[in-house]
Parts: C-alpha cells; structure tokens; sequence
C-alpha cells in the first residue's frame, strides 16, 4: 500500500502558466480533499469529492478545477497560475461515512514567478 | 461556516511538563474533532481525535476533551519530550468528516 501519493514534489510556474497537480490512492477511499497550506493559516480546503463523478467546492476554490474519473485519483489543475497560488499543496483521502480518519500525501511544493 | 480558531500560536514547555493547546469553533453542528501532528516539512499526521457523543478522550500521554455548550475542545499532552516539537493543527468537521476546516496551527517547541 502507497497510500496517498502526490506527484510531483516542488514546481516552479510563471504567471499565466497551467499545470495539475496529481494525487492518486491506492486504499479504495470514496472521500478525497485539497488543501493548501500557507504560513500561519492552516490547511484551507481548495475542493473535495464524496465519490467518482462528484465534487464540490470547498473554502478557496477559485482558479482551481478538479475531477474525479475514477475511484483512485483526484487531480487538481490550475487554469492559470497566479503568484497568490503560490503554496503547498495536500491531497487527503478517508474510507467514507462513518470512517473519519484522514490521510494525507506528501504534499507539493509551488512557486509561481 | 465554519470557524475554527487556535490558541496559543506558540507554545514553549520544558522537557517532562504538560502542554495544552485549545480550539474554539463557530458551528454547532460540528461533530467530530480531529487533532493532527506535523512536523518541518512532512504532511500533517492524525494523533487524536474526537467526537461530538463523548467529553473526552485518551491516548498514552496524549488527551482531548470536549465542552460542547462552549464549543470549545483542547489537547493535551503530558510528560512532553522533544520528539514532541511540531505543529499541531485541530480542525471540525460536520457530518463526520465529510468537509474539514482547521486551526492556524500552534508551533510547539519542548526544550531540553
């Protein structure tokens, strides 16, 4: 079990660029969230899904879109990256209701020039 | 929504005393009270957690408690050592964790 893997590690973007970001689990969960995590913020919910083919919008959405296609991966794509985008990213997954413990990846690192 | 506010945003302890770190949150329908452990440059780790239906829980040195009509909920850590500095994240959620949101974070450094 790799459990929750983001990829890739750190980028760097300039202005204007889009990119997305991959998660993929491998334990079956039905949740998984974004989160971006900035200093002195705490981890701020970018979008989530309760299953394949749903999503929804969490606390920060804007200029960010996500799918989720199949059970194991959720990825995040940025339209057009601004300098405000600029973070650290978590992917999480949870098995579903009733079963609350969230995992979380390694994260990714962007800066955005 | 949701708000969720932490305190303190740094904590110092000398090695072997006690460590409390408390969070406050605005909806009451928020059930279940997570506290997660993250270390310089890792991902945010679960060491506890909570829910609604119970005042408190505990995990070797590790505890939470939970005031409902406060809507306040604490962690506390006993006998701290320096394996313990981090930053520790609480978060609400409703409907068992279905959406999060979390505290600003509380920098725990335990000093030899």
């Amino acid at each position: 079990n790799a459990g929750v893997t983001q990829t890739p590690k750190f980028q760097v973007l300039k202005t204007g660029q889009s990119m997305t970001l991959q998660c993929a689990q491998d334990m079956n969960h039905e949740y998984m969230s974004w989160y971006r995590q900035d200093p002195g913020m705490g981890l701020r919910l970018i979008h989530y899904s309760v299953g394949a083919g749903i999503t929804d919008q969490g606390e920060v959405p804007n200029g960010y879109n996500v799918s989720r296609s199949t059970t194991e991966d959720f990825p995040l794509r940025l339209l057009s990256a601004a300098p405000s985008q600029t973070s650290v990213y978590f992917c999480a997954s949870r098995q579903g209701p009733g079963r609350e413990t969230q995992y979380f990846g390694p994260g990714t690192r962007l800066l955005v020039l | 929504g949701e708000n969720v506010e932490q305190h303190p945003s740094t904590l110092s302890v000398q090695e072997g005393d006690s460590a409390v770190i408390k969070c406050t949150y605005s909806d009451s329908a928020s059930n279940y009270f997570p506290w997660y452990k993250q270390e310089l440059g890792k991902r945010p780790q679960l060491i506890i957690d909570i829910r609604s239906n119970v005042g408190e829980k505990k995990d070797q040195r590790i505890a939470v408690t939970l005031n409902k009509t406060a809507k306040h909920f604490s962690l506390h850590i006993t006998e701290t050592q320096p394996e313990d500095s981090a930053v520790y994240f609480c978060a609400a959620s409703i409907n068992y964790g279905q959406n999060f949101v979390f505290g600003p974070g509380t920098r725990l450094s335990v000093l030899p």
